[in-house]
């Protein structure tokens, strides 16, 4: 089934404590995103990946790291998270950057103290 | 700058007609697209307008004005498996990131 997934879904952590949360997809697509949505302000996009090796910063990237190793896997890391970073995460896919459906995981929701 | 508006909520009754608007100003505008997230769940892709005019996917079409920075979403024969948050979005391909408007909550009544 061509899917993305993300781990973990649900997440509580506290202030300083380095996190990363991981995502694949299985339908071998070039561009990946991670974005946040908090009530009232929609999806925010926090980093973007065109390809491997290739990344870029969104709206939002600030106390936020990503990484594209391989194609399938893009993880979040979050190296010392605040409770502003408190939000609901999702990281998305597309076959290229000019496919404008995108597929999205699950979402991750994250506390932090 | 750069901006999305779409109204917060939106109510209708089952069967019934809505429209959902998105009025736009971006840099580099190639086309308006438009997601449906269920409570809980994760959004899900319903259209894109690269053209102007309208867009039919059964119950649903989506239309584009590009001179008036405007397009909208409308759901016939509305069912209360609808009631969802609609969003609209904008792929910027010069910066190759998305941008999405605040969401739309629809509630379909009985």
């Amino acid at each position: 089934e061509a899917q993305v997934t993300q781990n973990p879904r649900y997440l509580i952590t506290v202030t300083g404590k380095k996190l990363t949360v991981t995502c694949s997809q299985n339908m071998n697509h070039e561009y990946m995103s991670w974005y946040r949505q908090d009530p009232g302000l929609g999806l925010r996009q926090i980093y973007y990946s065109m390809n491997v090796e290739v990344t870029d910063k969104g709206d939002v990237p600030e106390g936020y790291k990503v990484s594209r190793k391989e194609k399938r896997n893009f993880p979040l890391i979050l190296e010392s998270p605040s409770p502003n970073q408190t939000s609901l995460y999702f990281c998305a896919s597309s076959l290229s950057n000019r496919v404008v459906e995108q597929f999205f995981g699950p979402g991750t929701r994250l506390t932090v103290l | 700058g750069q901006s999305l508006e779409q109204p917060s909520e939106v109510t209708a009754v089952e069967g019934a007609i809505v429209q959902i608007n998105c009025t736009y100003q971006t840099s580099g505008f190639y086309g308006l697209s438009w997601y449906q997230q269920h409570d809980g769940g994760a959004p899900t892709f319903l259209s894109y307008n690269a053209l102007d005019g309208l867009e039919e996917t059964g119950r649903f079409s989506s239309f584009l004005s590009r001179s008036d920075s405007y397009g909208y979403l409308l759901l016939q024969e509305l069912q209360m498996k609808d009631s969802a948050s609609y969003f609209c979005a904008v792929p910027q391909y010069n910066n190759n990131d998305m941008r999405f408007g605040a969401g739309t909550r629809l509630t379909v009544k009985p």
